[in-house]
């Protein structure tokens, strides 16, 4: 199976919040990843997260880390339909030099 | 606009061709990563450079070959192409080997006919 887990699919309306999920399974992870995917376009890097951190909060986004279950999650506040996207949740491990580990990424439909 | 420049955006080839992709990091980043994105396989990590020198492998080829030149930019070499290497090709950038912001290009999508 997958180092990183995501689910795939998340659909949500305009306005409301989102949350992605992700789980992982190397407690070495360093730094934990969120990328942004639009449709033919390449990785916009979201924001990141320590693996000593809890919370971190940027804007709309909030990520909450539960290192203890490897349980990392994104929230979008007040979806709009420009964060339609993949979003992709990514693992830096140590000692793995700087490869990022990334999950299959969940598609966010937003509608009205 | 991560400031990570890619070329060709599309390539369209043959099997058992050899083709080349370039990138161009970020000013001042000295580190190069080249990422595979598949529908099979889903987003893989090929190789990195830093400063000229390869760093890292991970899931490439022997068919696949990358350097990275004086001037920082690299270039990503595949070769007897097949089918199943038709996919999107990203190279990221950082500006030094422990960063831990990875800024992604725009990806060449390589199609192999």
């Amino acid at each position: 199976g997958e180092d990183v887990e995501q689910s795939l699919f998340l659909s949500v309306r305009e306005g409301d919040s989102s949350v992605i999920n992700c789980t992982y399974t190397d407690s070495s992870s360093t730094y934990l990843y969120w990328y942004k995917q639009e449709p033919g376009a390449g990785l916009q890097l979201l924001t990141y997260i320590f693996s000593n951190m809890d919370m971190k909060q940027d804007q709309r986004l909030t990520v909450l880390l539960n290192k203890k279950d490897k349980h990392l999650s994104l929230r979008i506040a007040d979806t709009q339909t420009g964060d339609s996207a993949i979003y992709f949740c990514a693992e830096k491990r140590a000692g793995g030099y700087n490869k990022l580990i990334f999950g299959a990424g969940t598609r966010l439909a937003v509608h009205p | 606009d991560s400031g990570v420049t890619q070329t060709p955006k599309h390539l369209i080839t043959a099997t058992g061709q050899r083709v080349t992709l370039r990138c161009s990091p970020r000013s001042g980043d000295l580190s190069v990563y080249w990422y595979q994105q598949s529908l099979d396989q889903g987003l893989q990590f090929l190789i990195q450079y830093y400063n000229g020198e390869e760093r890292a492998k991970g899931n490439i080829l022997e068919r696949f070959s990358a350097q990275q030149f004086p001037d920082l930019h690299s270039e990503l070499n595949l070769s007897s192409l097949e089918l199943g290497d038709s996919a999107l090709y990203f190279c990221a950038s950082s500006d030094r080997e422990g960063n831990y912001e990875q800024y992604f290009g725009p990806g060449t999508r390589l199609t192999v006919t």
